[in-house]
């Protein structure tokens, strides 16, 4: 069965201070996973894709095939990066349960 | 990027009566749409997926003869929520899948449909 689960609901850091939303999932196959992003009144929309290796707005995430994980991370947050993430899991895109991001000044 | 369209945005309906909900991708052709729903504060639950030409296939729970699926062509795929209920109240969104194989989901910006 395919699962994507992302354990924190809310995760509230300061500005500046480094940023990991965790992810982990659960597929026999080979993953393809993404992270997505729903900023404040606006549509999901993709922010990084683990194959294409790329950093967004400051955001990494790496597969670690071992920790079946696919945390995404930024040193620095930003005001701006307060959201909602969702990591998905490509086989139908299974989407975990979102975390909340809240950046405080 | 590509652009998905929902329509519309915000609907009200009376109890019993049925909605259409459209989902189009403006600017590309897409074989497979996926259709949501979002409960507040919530994630994203699959509904089914829809594919152009063929029956839409629906997650488990999710009932088909309630949540009608027609993916008629290549850039339209509708939802139609059959005798509404105030418990069918939610926000629906769609997405397309990206046709060049990435797996890229675009997204529509959701229907907030209100059964009273």
């Amino acid at each position: 069965a395919q699962r994507v689960t992302q354990p924190e609901k809310l995760l509230s850091v300061f500005k500046g201070a480094p940023v990991e939303l965790k992810c982990n999932y659960s597929y026999s196959g080979s993953p393809e996973l993404f992270w997505y992003v729903q900023y404040s009144r606006q549509r999901l929309q993709l922010l990084l894709r683990h194959i294409s290796r790329e950093s967004i707005k400051g955001f990494t995430a790496d597969l670690n095939k071992g920790e079946t994980s696919f945390h995404l991370k930024k040193p620095f947050a930003q005001e701006e990066d307060s959201a909602m993430y969702y990591c998905a899991l490509r086989y139908k895109l299974v989407f975990g349960a979102g975390t909340i991001l809240r950046v405080k000044s | 990027g590509a652009v998905v369209s929902q329509h519309p945005s915000r609907v009200i309906c009376k109890s019993g009566t049925s909605v259409k909900i459209e989902c189009r991708s403006l600017d590309f052709q897409a074989t497979t749409m996926f259709w949501y729903r979002q409960f507040p504060k919530k994630s994203l639950m699959l509904m089914a997926t829809s594919n152009e030409g063929s029956k839409a296939t629906y997650e488990q729970g999710v009932e088909k003869d309630k949540f009608l699926i027609n993916h008629a062509s290549l850039t339209l795929s509708t939802l139609t929520v059959t005798s509404a209920h105030p418990e069918d109240s939610s926000f629906y969104i769609c997405s397309a899948l990206a046709g060049d194989n990435t797996g890229e989901l675009f997204f529509g910006e959701g229907s907030r449909l209100t059964v009273l």
